[in-house]
């Protein structure tokens, strides 16, 4: 049961034009969604999140939209630079359940090309 | 002020053998959640971890995986009789509080032959 999906396994973009990467869900009690990014032989680390009382939130280059009646979410940076290469993925987190686990999508492959 | 520490960063065993992974949280961190990386997939929830207490393991297969986080030392995820589906990349990740955000280590590449 993959409640959080990631449908596009891989972006590429041009330097300094907009990346724009996608997620889904499906369970609708999640509290908070999160953005990680990844490099290869690296654990993921923390980029942005969005409270569900929230539709947008914005830090720098980042910003991440939720839409909450389509369960999408979408993260985007402006403008893209060649060390935004990663694999980035989304989470999802309910705030009240005892094991405050995350719940992560399959990842997309972030390329940017000078 | 040193991240999450994960040890060793690579392990290789053969099937049937047993593998220890070690997780040091970041200072002043009490919870510690276990992940696992399968290959082209995201990362999967296993277990969290408060000083000597399992909160939730419900993503951990019921048999040959165990982990622990003693009072003192690392969190440790041991794997029994380990088989071919075993080998992925484990994550551990810790928090000052629940809730709070998740910090993670470079992760440990198991390889079982």
């Amino acid at each position: 049961d993959q409640q959080v999906k990631q449908n596009s396994p891989s972006l590429s973009v041009q330097e300094g034009r907009i990346s724009i990467l996608n997620c889904d869900y499906t369970n609708s009690m999640f509290d908070y969604f999160l953005w990680y990014k990844k490099y290869p032989a690296e654990g993921p680390t923390f980029l942005i999140s969005i409270s569900s009382i929230k539709d947008k939130n914005e830090d720098g280059r980042f910003t991440v939209f939720l839409n909450k009646s389509a369960k999408h979410l979408s993260l985007h940076i402006v403008p893209s630079q060649p060390g935004d290469s990663a694999v980035y993925f989304c989470a999802a987190w309910r705030l009240e359940t005892s094991g405050s686990r995350l719940t992560f999508g399959e990842g997309t492959q972030l390329t940017v090309n000078p | 002020n040193a991240g999450v520490m994960q040890n060793p960063r690579h392990l290789v065993r053969r099937r049937g053998q047993e593998a220890r992974l070690r997780c040091s949280p970041m200072k002043g961190h009490s919870h510690v959640y276990w992940y696992r990386q399968l290959p082209e997939e995201g990362l999967k929830f296993m277990v969290y971890l408060q000083k000597e207490n399992i909160i939730d393991e419900s993503g951990m297969p019921k048999e040959r995986f165990s982990a622990e986080f003693p009072k003192e030392g690392p969190s440790i995820l041991r794997i029994q009789q380990v088989v071919r589906g075993d080998s992925a990349a484990y994550f551990c990740a810790s928090s000052l509080r629940r809730g709070n955000e998740q910090f993670f280590g470079p992760g440990t590449r198991l390889t079982v032959l």
